[in-house]
């Protein structure tokens, strides 16, 4: 069956270092994937896409890479700040089903003063 | 501009009775979407739209009625309400369909007693 898998265990960080959160998928062919940020009783708030044909996207202090053999995208955000506080979500588009965007269950970071 | 605009916030239902959550968006988008958020199982899609007059379903879809008459509004309606359906309840739209950036609104907490 089709999995879209992130760490349900927190990531604590100090701030200051570089956060990494981890995206695995099975059985999936994803034509892209998304990244959003969601915070206690708010909607998710849309970070980053990158495609299936890219390895890399960056936005200020954060980078996505997308690896289809490894079937895996990695969020990073470097030089963390508290206010980085959120849980992360990631979301992918199946060459399939296009206009479905089916998301994991999230990982939440907290970021250490 | 108000984005995507979602009522009640709360709304507490007995098991059987029928509802409608609305939402609404002021940003002329074609997409919309329904996902349902319930812990340890991440945002699932219940309905989706391409544009008015066009809805499929999600990977949720049991137990949910949409209809899309006009761009701006896509409301979700519960016929006959299940504890089962006990969720957060988010509404989403996007100018280049589930590929692009998706507007989230704030959410409706649903408790069905």
């Amino acid at each position: 069956s089709q999995k879209i898998e992130q760490n349900s265990e927190a990531l604590n960080i100090q701030e200051g270092k570089t956060a990494t959160l981890t995206c695995n998928y099975t059985n999936y062919s994803p034509a892209y994937l998304q990244w959003y940020r969601q915070d206690p009783g708010r909607g998710p708030v849309f970070l980053l896409l990158i495609r299936e044909n890219e390895k890399e996207k960056r936005k200020e202090r954060l980078k996505v890479t997308f690896d289809t053999t490894l079937k895996q995208s990695l969020f990073h955000i470097t030089a963390s700040q508290p206010a980085d506080s959120a849980t992360y979500l990631c979301a992918l588009g199946a060459a399939t089903g296009f206009q479905k965007l089916v998301f994991g269950t999230g990982t939440r970071l907290l970021v250490s003063p | 501009n108000a984005g995507v605009t979602q009522t009640p916030k709360f709304q507490v239902l007995k098991t059987g009775q029928s509802m409608t959550l609305q939402c609404a968006q002021d940003m002329n988008h074609e997409y919309m979407s329904w996902y349902r958020q319930d812990p340890g199982m991440g945002l699932r899609l219940i309905h989706y739209s391409v544009g008015a007059g066009i809805t499929d379903q999600g990977e949720v879809p049991n137990g949910y009625n949409v209809s899309r008459s006009t761009t701006e509004d896509f409301p979700l309606r519960l016929l006959s309400a299940a504890p089962s359906q006990t969720s957060v309840y988010f509404c989403a739209s996007s100018l280049q369909g589930a590929q692009g950036k998706l507007f989230f609104g704030s959410g409706t907490q649903l408790s069905v007693l």
